[in-house]
């Protein structure tokens, strides 16, 4: 398709277990960005990802947070022993690069921790 | 410590009337400013930026204010349809960065 690709839509697990979310970008674009946002909340950074380069992942929350971005790619976005304060909705974005682009966002994920 | 804040979380307008969003930042480093707007279930879409060596972008019915001594912008929508309803983020970042800082969104209603 023409837009950010994100799967699941929507993901209810229990509490403790591992999740994973999937993120396929625009064609062409070099630079990849996960955000969270929780009920009230404008959008959090949690990672990026730009070309070859090291990923910056200061905006993981925990080491429960990881995320890989493979063959420069898809991205996919692991949750270990996830946490009720988990539940948000996680947008992945993409863009040309990151000198004043503006970023194209999938429809996110709707993650619910029971 | 909030760099972007929309203290706005709600505003309503009249159908062909102006909506006016607001939007504040706290630093001076910001040069590039950004409008999205999201609906339920979808994801923000781009709707208009701004250059801080700009005060003043139009396209179309979308206009946006940079105030850069007040640390300030706004979105002005004329005339505001019913379909401009939805939520309202403005975001910030300086040259040389990725990060982008969001606003916490206001959410835009038109009365028909």
């Amino acid at each position: 398709g023409a837009g950010v690709s994100q799967s699941p839509s929507n993901k209810v697990t229990e509490k403790g277990k591992d999740v994973e979310l999937r993120c396929d970008p625009i064609s062409g674009h070099t630079a990849l960005y996960w955000y969270r946002q929780s009920l009230g909340q404008g959008l959090e950074f949690l990672i990026y990802f730009q070309g070859n380069s090291a990923p910056d992942k200061s905006g993981l929350p925990s080491d429960r947070f990881s995320a890989e971005r493979t063959g420069g790619s898809v991205s996919t976005l692991t949750i270990q022993r996830t946490q009720q304060e988990d539940s948000a909705v996680y947008l992945c974005a993409s863009s040309l690069d990151f000198s004043n682009q503006p970023q194209h966002f999938g429809d996110g994920t709707r993650l619910s921790i029971l | 410590d909030q760099q972007v804040k929309q203290n706005s979380p709600s505003l309503s307008v009249q159908e062909g009337r102006i909506s006016i969003l607001n939007c504040d930042y706290t630093n001076s480093m910001f040069d590039y400013f950004l409008w999205y707007k999201k609906y339920p279930a979808e994801g923000p879409t781009f709707l208009i930026s701004i250059s801080s060596i700009k005060d003043k972008n139009e396209d179309g019915r979308f206009t946006v204010f940079l105030n850069k001594s007040a640390k300030h912008l706004s979105l002005h929508i004329v005339p505001s349809q019913p379909g401009d309803s939805a939520v309202y983020f403005c975001a910030a970042s300086h040259s040389g960065t990725y990060k982008y800082i969001f606003g916490t969104g206001t959410r835009l209603k038109v009365l028909a």
